[in-house]
């Protein structure tokens, strides 16, 4: 049980385009869903929660207008990376937490590579 | 301030060699603490939820332990396929609710 998917796994796009990437709770009911960046050898960083139905809250230097995150049901969240940059380039990581609990379980990530 | 740190950060062992992994925690109320694996390119996947001073959990090779101020992660005669990163995270008891992670220990197992 628990299981997060995340598609796709990996896109190479070109400077200027937008992206979106799905996270999906897959046999159960994702309230919440959070949105992490990691870099190599680091560890994640959390760059928004969000709650099914209501806007996304972004953490301290996240652009929301760049990361636009979408929560519409409780197995869906997209994160869209709008006019993307080579700076954004990243491996980007979902993960879903049940109503009443506080476990988190994650999706596979997506690695984005702008060119 | 909420911290969290992880040691050591690397340690290599041979196959079937036992060894524990450490955990040290300073938060302002623990509601949680979690330890999760991470495959080079993949997202963490869950391995325990710790929630009180005492508890432990069990997963094969991995044993789980907590006190008021760290936690363990145990692993009996590892195998290859145990090399990983090892990370550990906590949850505040405060209003944000949000994770506070450690760097990670990197695990290798030598056959």
């Amino acid at each position: 049980g628990a299981v997060v998917s995340q598609h796709p796994s990996w896109v190479i796009c070109k400077s200027g385009t937008s992206v979106k990437i799905e996270c999906r709770s897959l046999d159960f009911q994702a309230t919440t869903m959070f949105w992490y960046r990691q870099f190599p050898k680091q560890s994640l960083m959390l760059m928004a929660t969000s709650n099914e139905g209501s806007k996304a809250t972004y953490e301290q230097g996240v652009e929301k207008d760049k990361f636009l995150i979408n929560h519409a049901s409780l197995t869906l969240s997209t994160l869209t990376v709008t006019s993307a940059h080579p700076e954004d380039s990243s491996f980007y990581i979902c993960s879903a937490r049940g109503l009443g609990q506080e476990t988190q379980y994650f999706g596979p990530g997506t690695r984005l590579l702008v060119l | 301030e909420d911290q969290v740190t992880q040691s050591p950060e690397a340690l290599r062992l041979q196959e079937g060699e036992s060894s524990s992994l450490n955990c040290s925690y300073t938060v302002s109320g623990l509601r949680g603490l979690f330890w999760y694996r991470q495959d080079p390119g993949k997202g963490p996947e869950f391995l325990f939820t710790l929630y009180s001073a005492g508890e432990e959990k069990e997963k094969e090779r991995l044993k789980a332990t907590l006190t008021k101020k760290e936690s363990f992660l145990h692993i009996t005669a590892p195998k290859p396929e145990d090399s990983a990163t090892y990370l550990c995270a906590v949850l505040n008891a405060g209003n944000n609710r949000k994770l506070i992670w450690g760097l990670g220990t990197s695990l290798g197992v030598n056959p």
